[in-house]
């Protein structure tokens, strides 16, 4: 049972094109995440969703919005993709009732810009 | 500006000996610590926490030592074993916040030789 499943695994397009990544989480939890890690490591929060409400936009470009359909659902759309966006993308969630409530990973989506 | 760094971007150690992960801080404001551990194409796991309040938290093999003076975190693993061969990402935030942001260090790649 995939506790958090993010779709697709890869995705290789052109620069230019529009992708979506989806991701969904079956742990009963109420808040989502997206996090990128870059070529140098490093994980950075992108965006985090409590009850479909935002309440977590790093500086990500206005290209990238996400979208959280209900509480179990946080998906990311990515308009006119640059070579820079090339990374690792990971859905997270977690149950934000207190501070100790850790955060749990999907596998990630590796996405390619040609 | 990285507020968490894991200084040894690698570590070799044989197995049943101790394993020593280490972790900087910059931000005096963070007060919750976590560390993750990641196979490779799979997300981060939670691996084990720390408040500010302790100095040290254990669970099996796994230790977690923080000295606030010197904004520095130490993750012990022993006696090691090979499945433990893994990158562990340190992650800090701050209570007082309402979404609970994680900042994530680079990671340490540890490798334990049988």
């Amino acid at each position: 049972d995939t506790a958090v499943s993010q779709t697709p695994k890869y995705l290789v397009t052109q620069m230019g094109n529009d992708k979506s990544i989806k991701c969904e989480q079956n742990l009963g939890h109420d808040t989502m995440y997206w996090y990128k890690q870059d070529s140098k490591k490093f994980l950075k929060i992108m965006f985090s969703y409590n009850n479909k409400e935002l309440i977590i936009n790093e500086t990500v470009p206005n290209r990238f919005s996400p979208k959280s359909p209900d509480k179990a659902h946080l998906n990311l759309h990515i308009n006119s993709l640059e070579l820079g966006d090339s990374a690792v993308y990971f859905c997270a969630s977690s149950q934000v009732s207190g501070i100790g409530q850790p955060q749990h990973f999907g596998d990630g989506t590796r996405l390619s810009i040609l | 500006d990285q507020q968490v760094k894991q200084n040894s971007p690698s570590l070799s150690v044989q197995e049943g000996r101790i394993s020593i992960l280490n972790c900087d801080y910059t931000n005096s404001m963070f007060d919750y610590f976590l560390w993750y551990k990641k196979y490779p194409a799979e997300g981060p796991t939670f691996l084990i926490s720390i408040s500010s309040i302790k100095d040290k938290n254990e669970d099996g093999r796994f230790t977690v030592f923080l000295n606030k003076s010197a904004k520095h975190l130490s993750l012990h693993i022993v006696p090691s074993q090979p499945g433990d061969s893994a990158v562990y990402f340190c992650a800090a935030t701050y209570s007082g916040g309402s979404n609970y942001k994680l900042t994530f260090g680079k990671g340490t790649l540890l490798t334990v030789n049988p």
